[in-house]
């Protein structure tokens, strides 16, 4: 399995743009889950989905933010208008969950997100 | 405050030197995990741990569930070794939801 792939690796774009990044999970898994880490807060969860369906979004910084999640092989996370302070690297990540055992967390190299 | 604190934020070692990580988390738990960030940005998955204590080549991971606190060892460390170490934890009842420590920034140094 090639992994969790996200596109682009890198994305630099003006103030004002929408930005959509990319995630295709390890098939098979049934969560996916978006974080966003900078430095000075490390990783935290955007949000995830179980099934394709949106689980806790509560971690979504404000109405800019959207999250979809199409079928189990795809999803998006769009920033619609971005702003400076979203800078910073997107990781998309999966797993597959029972309720007697819970998986490793797998994640996509990242996306590193420039606003200017 | 952070359901997860991990000490130190920044270590540095020579090499050959033995590491110890600490992470304390204050939350019911029904794993915790241990992940490596090199320069670069790619997060992986190093343990996952329930009880007690796992060991891959020279990475020791250990948790004590009464004391809510995970231990991850390196020995004999080496310069590759360079990387943010990551402890997280997923929360008992609330699905597949997971807390991260702020991480520790580890160099060592030839």
């Amino acid at each position: 399995d090639a992994g969790v792939i996200q596109s682009p690796r890198h994305e630099v774009t003006e103030m004002g743009q929408e930005v959509t990044l990319r995630c295709k999970p390890i098939s098979g898994h049934d969560y996916l889950f978006w974080y966003r880490q900078t430095m000075m807060r490390g990783l935290e969860l955007l949000i995830y989905f179980n099934n394709n369906v949106p689980i806790d979004d509560s971690g979504m910084p404000e109405d800019r933010f959207s999250a979809k999640m199409p079928n189990a092989s795809f999803s998006t996370l769009k920033i619609q208008p971005s702003e400076p302070r979203d800078s910073a690297v997107y990781f998309c990540a999966s797993s597959f969950w029972t309720e007697l055992r819970n998986e490793k967390l797998f994640f996509g190299s990242g996306t590193q997100l420039s606003v200017l | 405050k952070n359901e997860v604190e991990q000490s130190p934020q920044n270590l540095t070692a020579q090499e050959g030197e033995f590491i110890t990580i600490n992470c304390s988390y204050s939350v019911g738990i029904s794993a915790l995990h241990w992940l490596q960030q090199h320069p670069g940005g790619g997060i992986v998955s190093l343990f996952m741990l329930s009880s007690g204590k796992k060991k891959h080549g020279r990475l020791i991971a250990t948790i004590n569930i009464q004391e809510k606190h995970s231990s991850l060892h390196i020995t004999a460390s080496h310069p590759r070794d360079s990387a943010v170490y990551i402890c997280a934890v997923s929360r008992k009842n609330t699905g597949n939801q997971f807390y991260f420590g702020t991480g520790t920034s580890l160099t060592v140094i030839p």
